[in-house]
């Protein structure tokens, strides 16, 4: 049973436009959620996070929404570059427990 | 400074021969994980270290897996024996005084003929 759900294994969108990647969750207790990135042959790296006490982070072309009442959370890239393709997984924490991640979504951005 | 250094990074085996994998974490993270990735689960967490001591290892797919940490600087994830459902990346990561950001190594690619 995953806690995390990723439903849409790849997007792909034109450079300039915007990228959504969305992420479910089932369990209410989750508190922290993160977006890491993973380019091809090298492990995933931090994004950005969001704590379930905002709606919304942003950093520079990326801004992580979170609906708590929907358990739903996505990320946003604006403008999308050629350099943001890449694997994007979502994960999420309950306190002090360890992260759970989402499969992964595969994003490929376009001239 | 070196990020979370992981070897070998590809490993190609035999069904039944014993598989080590290694890690070394940033210096100064006192948080080890160790993770597989697979299509189908995407990132499992398979154990956890805090200061050298395991917290969780209920992610360890069957006593065929261990993992040991003999000291703040080395980690090693070791399978015996090894089965070709084994075959996926495995990753390393490390972080200081939390789980949220983590630092990944470049996994190993494993495959068991």
């Amino acid at each position: 049973d995953q806690q995390v759900k990723q439903n849409s294994p790849s997007l792909s969108v034109q450079e300039g436009r915007i990228s959504i990647l969305n992420c479910d969750y089932t369990n209410s207790m989750f508190d922290y959620f993160l977006w890491y990135k993973k380019y091809p042959a090298e492990g995933p790296t931090f994004l950005i996070s969001i704590s379930s006490i905002k709606d919304k982070n942003e950093d520079g072309r990326f801004t992580v929404f979170l609906n708590k009442s929907a358990k739903h959370l996505s990320l946003h890239i604006v403008p999308s570059q050629p350099g943001d393709s890449a694997v994007y997984f979502c994960a999420a924490k309950e306190d002090t427990d360890k992260l759970i991640f989402g499969t992964g979504t595969r994003l490929q951005v376009f001239p | 400074d070196a990020g979370v250094i992981q070897s070998p990074r590809h490993e190609v085996t035999e069904m039944g021969q014993e598989v080590t994998l290694r890690c070394k974490p940033i210096s100064g993270h006192d948080y080890l994980f160790w993770y597989r990735q697979t299509m189908m689960r995407g990132l499992e967490l398979l154990i956890y270290f805090n200061n050298n001591v395991p917290i969780d290892d209920s992610g360890m797919p069957e006593d065929r897996f261990s993992a040991k940490m003999p000291n703040a600087s080395f980690s090693t994830l070791k399978i015996q024996p090894s089965e070709p459902r084994d075959s996926a990346v495995y990753f390393c990561a490390s972080s200081l005084g939390g789980m949220e950001t983590q630092y990944f190594g470049p996994g190993t690619r494993l495959l068991v003929l």
